[in-house]
Order: C-alpha cells, then sequence, then structure tokens
C-alpha cells in the first residue's frame, strides 16, 4: 500500500493543552499536507509543506518535516473543543503524478 | 464560490443495481480527484483527471466502476452492479493548475450504502 501512517490513531486531551500528531510516508514527495475532517464532513486543506522546508506555522498549527526520516508531525496549540476531527496527512511524490496519497487519520478528541 | 458539489448526499440501492455519483468541481480548477472513504482502507484515491482527461486509474477496484468526465464542469462515477462491499463515502476533491503545490478541496461526499 501507498498509504502513509499516523499515530496515535486516536488521541484525547483536555481543552488548552497541545495535541501532536505524526505522519509517516514512503516515497520521495514534492509536498506534505495536513487536512481535518469534520464527522460526517469532507476534507478541508490546513497547511502545506514543500520537501525543502523543515519547519511552517499558521496560527496555532505548527508543521515539522523530516525527508530523512521520511516523517512529519502537525502540532496544535492550546487546543480547543471545537478542533475534535480527524487529522490526515497527504504526500504527492516526487514520480511526475499528482496523486496525493493519504495517511490513516489521527481521530483527536478535545474535552472541554 | 460553491465549492465543490456532489449529488447525491446520501444513496441506498439494492446489490446488483447500477448507482451513478456526481460532482461539481470548483470552476477553473483542471485536476479532478474521486476518493472513497472507509473505515478499513481510509481514503483511497480510485482515479484522477487532468483537464476531463483520465490520467491515472490504477486505484479503480474492478471494472464494476467507471469514471467520466464529459466536460470541465462534470464528473460521474458509476458502479454497475453495485456489490455490498461497495458501501463507503465516495468523495469528490478538485484543484487548480499547478497541482503538485496546490491544495485539494473536498466535496461534501456520498454516502453509499448497498443492501
Amino acid at each position: 500500500s501507498q498509504q502513509g501512517e499516523e499515530d496515535p490513531q486516536a488521541l484525547s486531551i483536555q481543552e488548552g493543552e497541545n495535541a501532536t500528531m505524526n505522519c509517516s510516508y514512503k516515497t520521495s514527495i514534492n509536498n506534505l499536507q495536513w487536512y481535518r475532517q469534520n464527522s460526517g464532513r469532507g476534507l478541508v486543506h490546513l497547511i502545506l509543506i514543500r520537501s525543502n522546508e523543515r519547519e511552517k506555522h499558521s496560527g496555532r498549527l505548527r508543521v515539522t518535516l523530516d525527508t530523512s526520516k521520511k516523517s512529519s508531525s502537525l502540532l496544535i496549540t492550546a487546543s480547543r473543543a471545537a478542533d475534535t476531527a480527524s487529522y490526515f496527512c497527504a504526500t504527492v511524490s516526487t514520480s511526475g503524478t499528482y496523486k496525493y496519497i493519504f495517511g490513516t487519520g489521527t481521530r483527536l478528541k478535545v474535552l472541554a | 464560490d460553491a465549492g465543490v458539489i456532489q449529488s447525491p448526499r446520501h444513496e441506498v440501492t439494492e446489490m446488483g443495481q447500477e448507482v451513478t455519483l456526481r460532482c461539481k468541481p470548483i470552476s477553473g480548477h483542471d485536476y479532478l480527484f474521486w476518493y472513497r472513504q472507509t473505515m478499513m482502507r481510509g481514503l483511497e484515491l480510485l482515479i484522477y483527471f487532468n483537464n476531463n482527461v483520465p490520467i491515472d486509474d490504477s486505484g479503480m477496484p474492478e471494472d464494476r466502476f467507471s469514471a467520466k468526465m464529459p466536460n470541465a464542469s462534470f464528473s460521474t462515477l458509476k458502479i454497475q452492479p453495485s456489490e455490498p462491499r461497495d458501501s463507503a463515502v465516495y468523495f469528490c476533491a478538485s484543484s487548480s493548475q499547478g497541482a503538485i503545490n496546490e491544495k485539494l478541496f473536498f466535496g461534501s461526499g456520498t454516502q453509499l450504502s448497498v443492501l
């Protein structure tokens, strides 16, 4: 399977705490993206990091990328109940195609 | 902008029936993707189009599945005949030219139940 793996599969934290999710992938990539999916809805893009970048910030989101380890992490700081959702990483390989391959996802639950 | 529009939102059908899922991408987007989401397999890429041409259909599970994009504003995913194991949420997504560093915009999905 080309799918990436994410861990943990599920995460439950208290409001105000930080949430960290990890993603590992298998191929050489052009970029890695993180998406969020609320229950019963489509995925929404959060942030994109290119293969030549190591860290990127957007609001309460911080993404890191380690291409030598083929891994990425998503940190959500000061989490809110509204952050409760599933989070997926997606990679676009260097193979010349535009196939976005999604990881298995992390289900985050933020308790108020 | 209305976003990516999928129809129907829910579809319940009996085994052996033909099912057609529809998608209208965002105007101006020239890449269209069909994904299937299940608990067991996660999000699987079925097929994607560029400028209405199918580029990679290696994810289409069987010959029972077919997809078309007759014009830039419409695509269909057809399952004939349908089977219970086809039950899943099917998503359509689109992106703009230069998609290698662009984000995907997803529709709300079609929840398919095959009885």
